[in-house]
């Protein structure tokens, strides 16, 4: 079936560092693909989405690359903040769903100042 | 912008009580979704609903019914506790494949 497998964390960066965080799928045909963050006492809130291949998703400041060849949407940011410390979660929704979410385990970033 | 309201935040139960979790959205959203937290297995669909109606299993739906007999409400409930249902329990609701979901702020459930 569908799945999402992503690094694990945690993930510990000094403030003004590169971010990156791997998030490989496996699923048929192309799937939607989403980054959610879940900020600390929170639920989860979309961060960016890429709905075909080679799209690029972004919002503050952070990135994804839909890469088909690869099965790959990295996030990436430039120069993360204190303020970006949080769990990441990448995510899927199946070619043949409307609602689905098949998520990743989460990645855990923290960033010291 | 009330968004999807989950309650309660916080419960702690009983091995064999039951309860219901409730969960509201005024996006007249069709979908909604229930998910378990659990650590290092990010978030798993429990049970979902496509409509007024209209429900049916996620991936881990034994030991939770659910009912939808209005666009606004999803209830999840727990029959009869047991401690593998210690969880946090996430509600959503989207309208559609491309669209963005939205997440209460979840419950934190633990059962004794």
């Amino acid at each position: 079936g569908d799945s999402v497998t992503q690094m694990e964390g945690p993930v510990t960066l000094s403030e003004e560092a590169f971010l990156t965080i791997n998030c490989t799928y496996t699923a048929t045909g192309y799937p939607s693909l989403f980054w959610y963050v879940q900020y600390p006492g929170e639920g989860l809130q979309l961060l960016l989405k890429a709905t075909k291949a080679d799209d690029k998703g972004s919002n503050k400041g952070f990135e994804a690359t839909y890469r088909k060849e690869t099965t790959s949407f990295h996030l990436e940011k430039g120069s993360v903040q204190v303020s970006d410390s949080a769990v990441y979660f990448c995510a899927l929704t199946p070619l043949d769903s409307s609602y689905k979410l098949i998520f990743g385990s989460g990645t855990r970033l923290l960033v010291r100042p | 912008n009330a968004g999807v309201t989950q309650t309660p935040k916080f419960q702690v139960l009983k091995t064999g009580q039951s309860m219901t979790l409730q969960c509201a959205q005024d996006m007249n959203h069709e979908y909604m979704s229930w998910y378990r937290q659990d650590p290092g297995m990010g978030l798993r669909l429990i049970h979902y609903s496509v409509g007024a109606g209209i429900t049916d299993q996620g991936e881990v739906p034994n030991g939770y019914n659910v009912s939808r007999s209005t666009t606004e409400d999803f209830p999840l409930r727990l029959l009869s506790a047991a401690p593998s249902q210690t969880s946090v329990y996430f509600c959503a609701s989207t309208n559609g494949r491309n669209t963005e979901a939205f997440f209460g702020q979840g419950t934190r459930l633990t059962v004794v």
